[in-house]
Formats: C-alpha cells, sequence, structure tokens
C-alpha cells in the first residue's frame, strides 16, 4: 500500500528565504506526482504536476523535482512572500488513477 | 475553465441529520468524481469514487450505507450523510475529471464544505 509522507510538518520563515519541502513515497511504480496548495478551510490548488518519467518541473518561483527510484520529491520556493503561507500537500497517482495524499507541510512566511 | 464547485460550504446540523452535499463541475462533463474527506491537520482521504450512471466504488472502511453518493448526470454529484453524528464533522472535499477539456486526465479540485455535527 502506498505511502505518502512529508517533512517538515510546519515551518516558518522570514520573507525572503528560499526553502525546500520534502516528500516521500513507499511505492516507486507512480503514475505521476503532483504538488498542491491549500488555504485554510479552503479547497486544493494545483502548483506543479511531474509525470513519472520527468525529472522536474519548474513554474515561476517554484521548483519540483522527482527521483522515482528513491522515491523523493522536493518542492523548491525560491525568495518567499506571506503570500504564499499555506499548507502544501504532496499526492502521487499509481495507475489506477488514484490519489494518495501526504499529510502536508505548513507553511508560514513572516514578513 | 475547468472549474468545480461545491455547496453548501459550510453547514452545521444536529446530530441524527442527513446532510447532502453537491458537486458541479461547471463548464465541462465529469465523468468521474471523486469524494475525500479531510479531519482537521491530517490529509485528505479518498472515500469513493463515482462514475456518471454508475454505482460509487467505495473505499476500504467507508460504509456505502452512511456516505450515500450519487450521479446521476455528467455535472452533478452528490455526497448525503445519513444520520450524522459528531465524527462525522469533517471537511469533505469533491474532485472531477472528464470531457469537454484540454487535460481530461487531470483531477479538478472543488472548494470543499466544512461539515459541523452538533
Amino acid at each position: 500500500k502506498q505511502e505518502v509522507t512529508q517533512i517538515p510538518a510546519a515551518l516558518s520563515v522570514p520573507e525572503g528565504e528560499n526553502l525546500v519541502l520534502n516528500c516521500s513515497f513507499t511505492d516507486s511504480a507512480i503514475y505521476n506526482l503532483q504538488w498542491f496548495r491549500q488555504d485554510p478551510g479552503k479547497g486544493l490548488t494545483s502548483l506543479l504536476l511531474i509525470q513519472s518519467s520527468q525529472r522536474e518541473q519548474t513554474s515561476g518561483r517554484l521548483n519540483a523535482s522527482l527521483d522515482k527510484s528513491s522515491g523523493r520529491s522536493t518542492l523548491y520556493i525560491a525568495a518567499s512572500q506571506p503570500g504564499d503561507s499555506a499548507t502544501y500537500l504532496c499526492a502521487v497517482k499509481d495507475y489506477g488513477q488514484n490519489f494518495v495524499f501526504g499529510p502536508g507541510t505548513r507553511l508560514s512566511v513572516l514578513p | 475553465g475547468a472549474v468545480v464547485s461545491q455547496h453548501p460550504s459550510r453547514v452545521i446540523c444536529k446530530s441524527g441529520t442527513s446532510v447532502k452535499i453537491e458537486c458541479r463541475s461547471l463548464d465541462f462533463q465529469a465523468t468521474t468524481m471523486f469524494w475525500y474527506r479531510q479531519f482537521p491537520k491530517q490529509s485528505l482521504m479518498l472515500m469513493a469514487t463515482s462514475n456518471e450512471g454508475s454505482k460509487a466504488t467505495y473505499e476500504q472502511g467507508v460504509e456505502k450505507d452512511k456516505f450515500l453518493i450519487n450521479h446521476a448526470s455528467l455535472t452533478l454529484s452528490t455526497l448525503t450523510v445519513t444520520s450524522a453524528h459528531p465524527e462525522d464533522s469533517s471537511f469533505y472535499i469533491c474532485s472531477a475529471k472528464g470531457q469537454g477539456i484540454r487535460e481530461t486526465d487531470t483531477q479538478y479540485f472543488g472548494p470543499g464544505t466544512r461539515l459541523t455535527v452538533l
């Protein structure tokens, strides 16, 4: 059974810092991996999607990498801003097309 | 494009009553809809998957008689929590994928419904 973990559980940084969020998964047979953002009491916003054949994806200040063999993905956020404060969820999709979500990293960027 | 809405966004009910949550795809045909539950400070857990016109497939541990799912049209799925109890209080999120959009394999998530059972 696929299990997804995320480290750290919570992170507080001053504005302007670069930071890395980590995601690990136990079964490397994944279809793709997706990073989402969730604001308090809100739904999910997709940030980046990495197909199993890809190594990384970039969008603006965000960069996500995927090492399928080691079961790891990282989300790099450059020059963090207070508006980046949210919970970041990592989710892997298996070949049955079902998502397995990690518990999330709660990020606070202090002005 | 590819917007999913949920109604209501927040509901409070008394223990023992039933609550219906709607999930709509606004600009595409949702051939498949997914229902997730999220407890405080925990991640999303898939409850069930429904294909339009078919019975829903429930994940292990989810009571199908308690969480009734109807996906009778290509734009609407409903989740009814029957005889709700305080332990059913949670954040319920739906997602949908389907036809009429460029990326048919992508799941689009609704904004969620906060259910509080007193």
